[in-house]
């Protein structure tokens, strides 16, 4: 059966360091693969768009990477501060049928100062 | 504002009766999407409407959910007869286009308890 798994439920950070998040996929075809922050009581906030031909983005302080070999997604977040303490999430769109994007369960990322 | 609003923001039911959740997604975006969150968990896709076609209801949980798009903008989810189990924060997100290639811009979501 598909699958998307964000290995680390929760993951605590020491401010400044780099955090990396994973999510791992089976079963899938991916085309697209994005990650999105989510704050408490709040939705989903989109953070980055990674095609499945491409192995690297960036923004700002944000990376992910993407390799279809491995099935994996990991998300760097450098120099991190508290203010990156949130729930994030990855999505699949997959290559075959419906044009739905499916979510992990998400990582709660907290920076301790 | 010129996100996607959605109301009410928290709303408590009795178990047995009916609910509408209503979503205003970003002007001119024609994809328009429900999910479900429960506590601790991933997002649940439930619907999704593109345009003028017909909505893909294939994550509807029962046929006590519903939803409706009207003239292609706002959005109104019903559930019928609520069960404690519905309990959930229920999502709307809409874009531009289709499906995950471009993003998805998120309401703050409904709180749903049923007692």
């Amino acid at each position: 059966s598909q699958k998307i798994e964000q290995n680390s439920e929760a993951l605590n950070i020491q401010e400044g360091k780099t955090a990396t998040l994973t999510c791992n996929y089976t079963n899938y075809s991916p085309a697209y693969l994005q990650w999105y922050r989510q704050d408490p009581g709040r939705g989903p906030v989109f953070l980055l768009l990674i095609r499945e031909n491409e192995k690297e983005k960036r923004k700002e302080r944000l990376k992910v990477t993407f390799d279809t070999t491995l099935k994996q997604s990991l998300f760097h977040i450098t120099a991190s501060q508290p203010a990156d303490s949130a729930t994030y999430l990855c999505a699949l769109l997959s290559n075959f049928g419906n044009e739905k994007l499916t979510f992990g369960t998400g990582t709660r990322l907290t920076i301790i100062p | 504002g010129a996100g996607v609003s959605q109301s009410p923001s928290n709303k408590v039911t009795e178990k047995g009766k009916d609910v509408e959740l209503r979503c205003d997604p970003i002007s001119g975006h024609t994809a328009l999407y429900w999910y479900r969150q429960s506590l601790g968990q991933g997002l649940e896709f439930l619907i999704y409407f593109q345009g003028n076609s017909a909505p893909d209801k294939s994550g509807l949980p029962s046929d006590r959910f519903s939803a409706e798009r009207t003239g292609g903008s706002v959005s109104t989810l019903t559930i019928q007869r609520t069960q404690q189990e519905d309990s959930a924060v229920y999502l709307c997100a809409s874009s531009h286009i289709a499906g995950g290639r471009e993003t998805q811009y998120f309401g703050p979501g409904t709180r749903l308890l049923v007692l």
